[in-house]
């Protein structure tokens, strides 16, 4: 079975400083996307960026960056110039691309600002 | 609609209690599914529809849990003689059907109290 593992409970940073959230996977697949999802206090679940497993390029969505380690199952998250509005808890997410759609979440880092 | 509605927001219950957790995905999305997700916790899956066909429900705790979605669009879910282990926040999401249609769009969610 899938398993998706964050082992950072609760990050904090600076304003205007980067930060990495880590995230670490487990699975027989070789087909496969990974996501970062925010959620704010409101609940709602939002995409932040998305990787496809036999891309070798890490993708990038302006402020946000992923290092995409495939061999090791690693796929960490880097926030660059943090803003106070990054504040959210971070779940790192795996699903197969053929067959089942389901998203396999982490347990989630909670990120903290400091102005 | 403009994205994912869920209703009610917030639910309390008396344990023995049914409930019924309604969603209203994005018009045209294929696929929908069911999340729940524990206090501080990562959601986890229930159940997933194709339009009006439920594909996987192995994510169903028990066999008070019970999803549908008649006529491939809104989406109920009831749980049955509710116990307090049942408190979590139910999670909807829809999307398109296909390998390059990735993304899941989540609804705020209902947040359920039993007592």
């Amino acid at each position: 079975a899938q398993t998706v593992t964050q082992s950072q409970p609760e990050m904090s940073v600076q304003e205007a400083e980067t930060v990495t959230l880590s995230c670490t996977y487990d699975t027989s697949e070789s087909d496969y996307y990974l996501f970062w999802y925010k959620q704010p206090p409101s609940r709602q679940m939002i995409l932040v960026i998305r990787q496809e497993a036999y891309k070798q390029q890490n993708a990038t969505e302006n402020r946000f960056s992923v290092n995409f380690q495939k061999a090791a199952k690693s796929f960490s998250l880097k926030i660059s110039d943090s803003q106070l509005g990054d504040a959210a808890m971070y779940f790192c997410a795996y699903r197969v691309i053929q067959g089942a759609q389901k998203l396999v979440f982490g347990q989630g880092t909670r990120l903290t600002i400091n102005p | 609609g403009a994205g994912v509605s869920q209703s009610p927001r917030y639910k309390v219950a008396k344990r023995g209690q049914d409930v019924a957790l309604r969603c209203d995905p994005i018009s045209g999305h294929v696929s929908l599914f069911w999340y729940q997700q524990a206090l501080g916790q990562g959601p986890e899956f229930l159940t997933y529809f194709q339009n009006e066909a439920q594909l996987d429900k192995s994510g169903l705790p028990s066999d008070r849990f019970f999803a549908e979605r008649p006529e491939g669009s809104v989406s109920t879910l009831k749980i049955q003689r509710t116990q307090q282990e049942d408190s979590a926040v139910y999670l909807c999401a829809s999307s398109r059907s296909g390998r390059f249609w990735y993304e899941q769009f989540f609804g705020p969610g209902t947040r359920l109290t039993v007592l």
